[in-house]
């Protein structure tokens, strides 16, 4: 079946240093992308999203990319910091409205070096 | 805080057996999302109830079931459970819109369920 799926399970990078995890989607028809954050212990966190219309989008130090053409997403984390570990998710939807429920990937696990 | 809170926290029980998993949304939201997440399968939406009703179902066994009351507060019912039916399950309220339109949740901190 369709589903979205991330390439790496964890991903280590020193504090301070830009982080960029990627995530590959199938679901061709999903018009919105959204990341999520999970810290341990916490329920995922919504970060940043972007509708299939837009290629990037910017927030408070990440940035998101959609590339349509090979069905593949990404967030760039920048300067990353300690309060940045967490395991990333990214998911999917149909419709903006909420009358689906989001397909999320497997998660990538961020870990800051210090 | 989301404001999404779920009890109990950690649940053991054994092969066979049923619990109920309660959900409160956030003040004022109408709509309550139940997802499971283990380690295997990652996070799946089970159901979604708006305002008391059914709106949308996922990956839900039909050894779940699952109600929105009056007073929106949520049960998730796991019945006949099975070892593989350990996990984190997850309640989620819409907390709105966001710039681009997107449905944003916001997540409990879930319960734990451990079968034995």
């Amino acid at each position: 079946g369709e589903s979205v799926g991330l390439h790496l399970p964890t991903l280590s990078v020193q504090e301070g240093d830009n982080s960029i995890i990627n995530c590959a989607y199938s679901n061709s028809a999903s018009d919105y992308f959204i990341w999520y954050k999970q810290e341990s212990g916490k329920g995922p966190q919504f970060i940043i999203d972007i509708r299939s219309n837009m290629d990037k989008r910017q927030g408070q130090r990440v940035t998101v990319l959609l590339n349509k053409t090979v069905k593949h997403l990404s967030l760039q984390i920048a300067a990353t910091q300690p309060g940045d570990s967490a395991v990333y998710f990214c998911a999917e939807t149909l419709s903006g409205g909420g009358a689906d429920g989001l397909t999320f990937g497997k998660g990538t696990h961020l870990i800051i070096q210090p | 805080d989301s404001g999404v809170t779920q009890t109990p926290k950690h649940l053991i029980t054994a092969t066979g057996q049923r619990v109920t998993l309660r959900c409160s949304p956030r003040s004022g939201d109408l709509s309550v999302y139940w997802y499971q997440q283990s380690l295997d399968q990652g996070l799946q939406f089970l159901i979604q109830y708006y305002n008391g009703e059914e709106r949308a179902k996922g990956n839900i066994l039909e050894r779940f079931s699952a109600q929105q009351f009056p007073d929106l507060h949520s049960e998730l019912n796991l019945s006949s459970l099975e070892l593989g039916d350990s996990a984190l399950y997850f309640c989620a309220s819409s907390v709105g819109v966001s710039d681009s339109g997107a449905n944003v949740l916001t997540f409990g901190a879930g319960s734990r369920l451990t079968v034995l």
